[in-house]
Parts: C-alpha cells; structure tokens; sequence
C-alpha cells in the first residue's frame, strides 16, 4: 500500500514563527503536492512539485515556500506564520493521475 | 482555473440512495475522482471515471458524467451509516486535481 505520511498532525505555533510541514511517502513517485483545506472552501492547491528541486505555484501560494531535496520527501514552510494560515494542510502524491494522501496536518497560529 | 462546485450538505436515511452532484468548468479534464474524507481522516479515492465514458458502476457505486453539461454525479445505492463523510469532486486538469468545496452527507438511521 502506498503510504504517505505527515510528520505532525497537530502544531500550535505563535503569529511570526517559521513553520516547517514534512512529508514523506514510499512508493517512488514522481509527483508530490501540498493542499490545503478549508469548511466550505475544499482543498485549494498550494505547491506542487513533478520532480526533485523542481516546484511549481498553484492556486494560493502567497505566504508559503517548498523544498524538495529528495524524491520521497517534501517540505512545505511558512516563513513568518499569519493567523489566516490556521488551517489544515494536507500532502499527496502520485505517480500517473489518482492522489494518496497523508492523514493531515491540523496547523493553529496564534 | 478550473472550478468546482458542489452542495455543502447532503441528509438521508439509512437505506435510501444519496446522489451527490458536481458541476466542473474545465471542458478538457481527462479523468474526473471522487474522493471520501472521513473524520479525522485524509482523502481516499472512492472510484472515478474517465471522460469517454457516461458512466461507471463499482458495487453500490454509480458516477453519471454529462460531458456537454459539466455535471458529474456519483449515487450511492443503500446508504449506511458508514458512509457519513465529506465526499469531494475532483477533475483532472493539465495541472493537478482541482477539488470541490466537498458535501458533507449525513445519514440518518
């Protein structure tokens, strides 16, 4: 089974913190993307990245970065965390077009 | 981009069918998923249907695609209480998935 996880499902972190979200997944995929997901608003891309040090914006990536240094592993980082990214984010990964995703990570800025 | 859209909320009663319907704007979206969220719980692919096809059946499963209309529905034949969760609509744009906002249904024993 393809298994993707994400390191912390809860975090609490103060307004101007850096934030570090990681997640890893074992089935060699190429694709791997973060989301994240809102009450009424869905998942709403953020990064997405097709291949290692390679990274692409999608739909709202003001405020965040993402690394990827190596095949399995993606990082998604606020630089200076804002209230309004209270939320929770979600990783995924793929290799020809169905997503797996990992369990979440429930994210609150004070 | 691409948008999504679906109902907030769907209420039925244990045994009864629930149609969650879709309506999507990316006329070239190749695969269209549908995704189940449950509680506390990541996304898990529920089934899907490519977009040569009207229609897909997979148990109690049934997605209906209207190409012309953008609207995308899946059925769910004898609704269980294992069922309540968030279910998202996702076609496949040139990018990656865009999700609806998602339909929480409820069901009722």
């Amino acid at each position: 089974d393809v298994k993707v996880t994400q390191s912390s499902r809860y975090l609490v972190k103060r307004t101007g913190e850096k934030v570090f979200l990681e997640c890893v997944q074992d089935m060699d995929h190429e694709n791997m993307f973060w989301y994240r997901q809102d009450p009424g608003l869905g998942l709403r891309l953020i990064y997405f990245s097709y291949d290692v040090k390679m990274k692409e914006k999608g739909d709202i990536p003001e405020g965040y970065s993402v690394s990827r240094e190596k095949k399995e592993r993606f990082s998604l980082i606020l630089e200076s965390a804002s209230t309004n990214q209270t939320s929770m984010y979600l990783c995924a990964s793929s290799s020809t077009g169905e997503l797996f995703f990992g369990e979440g990570s429930r994210l609150t800025v004070l | 981009g691409e948008d999504v859209e679906q109902s907030l909320f769907l209420s039925v009663r244990e045994g009864d069918s629930s149609v969650i319907n879709c309506t999507y704007t990316d006329s070239s979206s190749t695969y269209l998923y549908w995704y189940k969220q449950e509680p506390g719980a990541g996304l898990q692919l529920l089934t899907y249907i490519f977009s040569n096809m009207d229609m897909k059946q997979d148990q109690r499963l049934t997605v209906l695609l209207n190409k012309k209309d953008k609207h995308l529905s899946l059925r769910i034949a004898d609704t269980q209480t294992g069922d309540s969760a968030i279910y998202f609509c996702a076609p496949r744009g040139r990018r990656a998935l865009t999700f609806g906002s998602g339909t929480r249904l409820q069901v009722q024993p």
